[in-house]
């Protein structure tokens, strides 16, 4: 059965760059069926997509946070990653890692909190 | 950009009870909707993509309709276990704006 985890650091400083990766396991993060995703949710808010990414490398970034964002692939690790460079305390939530049939996300990690504070 | 809205934001409602939640898109989007179903502490759960089309594992009592720009969640006899906040995203054009959200609360 295929699993998402997300792993990276608790805490950023502002200004520095938030890193996470999500390892997938059970399953191949090369298939071409699928493109995969990053989600955040600050608290007590709601859900914002950051972007996606297809094992290929292709990606597609939300144009609010494109300016900041890098999405990569590791085929060989069955990993992807997300960048988030310049953070401010705006940019503390939990972070989601999830696989996307055609766009819409029907597997989800367990999501990981990011606060950013000095 | 595409934009989603949800209404209502809250809802509270009993056990039973036929609840209908709204998403509106700022453009047409066809059929790309999904809904998902998100408890406190969890990641999200998909109940519906295609806007109509039901989720292996989920209960019936859950439909989706519409399409162009205005979609229904339809909880046909809302359950203990449906107290939640629900969301819809778009998945038109290579990017997936979700709504606000909507909270069921117990009435």
């Amino acid at each position: 059965q295929l699993q998402l985890q997300e792993s990276g650091p608790g805490l950023v400083k502002p200004s520095e760059t938030l890193s996470l990766t999500c390892t997938v396991s059970g399953g191949s993060i090369s298939s071409s069926s699928y493109y995969w995703g990053w989600i955040r949710q600050p608290p007590g808010k709601g859900l914002e997509w950051i972007g996606s990414i297809y094992y290929s490398g292709s990606t597609y970034y939300n144009p609010s946070l494109k300016s900041r964002v890098t999405i990569s692939v590791d085929t060989s690790k069955n990993q992807f990653s997300l960048k988030l460079s310049s953070v401010t305390a705006a940019d503390t939530a939990v972070y989601y890692c999830a696989r996307a049939f055609i766009w819409y996300f029907d597997l989800w990690g367990r999501g990981t909190l990011v606060t950013v504070s000095s | 950009d595409i934009q989603m809205t949800q209404s209502p934001s809250t809802l509270s409602a009993s056990v039973g009870d036929r609840v209908t939640i709204t998403c509106r898109a700022s453009q047409t989007i066809s059929s790309w909707l999904a809904w998902y179903q998100q408890k406190p502490g969890k990641a999200p759960k998909l109940l519906i993509y295609k806007a109509s089309s039901l989720e292996s594992g989920v209960p019936s009592r859950f439909s989706g309709s519409g399409s162009g720009t205005e979609f229904t969640l339809t909880i046909s006899s809302l359950q203990p276990d449906d107290f939640a906040t629900y969301y819809c995203q778009q998945y038109n054009t290579y990017s997936g704006t979700f709504g606000q959200g909507t909270k069921v609360e117990i009435k």
